[in-house]
């Protein structure tokens, strides 16, 4: 069963900032962060343990809350080069190294 | 260090005609997994392999459809009599098998997009 992604899509303009949510009906191990550009492979962002961790890449971050198998992405004054679909794979404590991917958040950011 | 190389990146195949997609994963990996992903969609698991092993084809369609990665060369997923359904982009990643962590996970190569006529 896939994680489930919101909002679907999103609306921006530069400078403004966004939050992606996964959710997942299965105890988590780690999600996994990527985001893809039109016509091209999906590229890893960041990785987030069972733990409740949050960590960081320039200015995108990301939560994961173990308890609630969520995990959020949150996007703070977007540029033009964050437009993409975003993916949240996650990794179920018994899935061996297998992702299951979400349906994707599609984020345009607007001059 | 090379990444997840894929070819070719297009194909273009008739109705009834098979389908050879290609996948070297990067180096130092020994696990590649393929994804389907139509138009605007997700990515779709489809097979997970290891060197002359399969791990897991939950994904796969029962029929037509089949993956290997032999112990030399790359990984091949193989789509016979394609159908129009079978148009979409195909995925490969790779990744180490130590067990998805903080230190790896799965990387993606360029995606064979294939149409089928």
């Amino acid at each position: 069963q896939q994680p489930v992604q919101s909002p679907q899509a999103v609306i921006l303009r530069e400078g403004e900032d966004a939050v992606i949510n996964c959710s997942s009906s299965k105890a988590l191990y780690s999600v996994h962060w990527y985001r893809q550009k039109h016509g091209e492979a999906p590229v890893f962002l960041m990785i987030l343990l069972k733990g409740g961790e949050q960590k960081g890449h320039e200015k995108i971050s990301a939560s994961f809350n173990e308890k609630k198998q969520q995990s959020s992405l949150y996007l703070t004054a977007s540029q033009l080069s964050y437009s993409g679909t975003y993916f949240c794979g996650t990794e179920a404590n018994n899935a061996g190294n297998m992702l299951t991917f979400g349906g994707g958040t599609r984020l345009m950011v607007k001059p | 260090n090379a990444g997840v190389m894929q070819n070719p990146r297009h194909l273009v195949r008739r109705r009834g005609q098979e389908a050879r997609l290609r996948c070297s994963p990067m180096k130092g990996h020994s696990h590649v997994y393929w994804y389907r992903q139509l138009p605007e969609e997700g990515l779709k698991f489809m097979v997970y392999l290891q060197k002359e092993n399969i791990i897991d084809e939950s994904g796969m369609p029962k029929e037509r459809f089949s993956a290997e990665f032999p112990k030399e060369g790359p990984s091949i997923l193989r789509i016979q009599q394609v159908v129009r359904g079978d148009s979409a982009a195909y995925f490969c990643a790779s990744g180490p098998g130590l067990g998805l962590s903080s230190t790896d996970t799965q990387y993606f190569g360029p995606g064979t997009r294939l149409t089928v006529l």
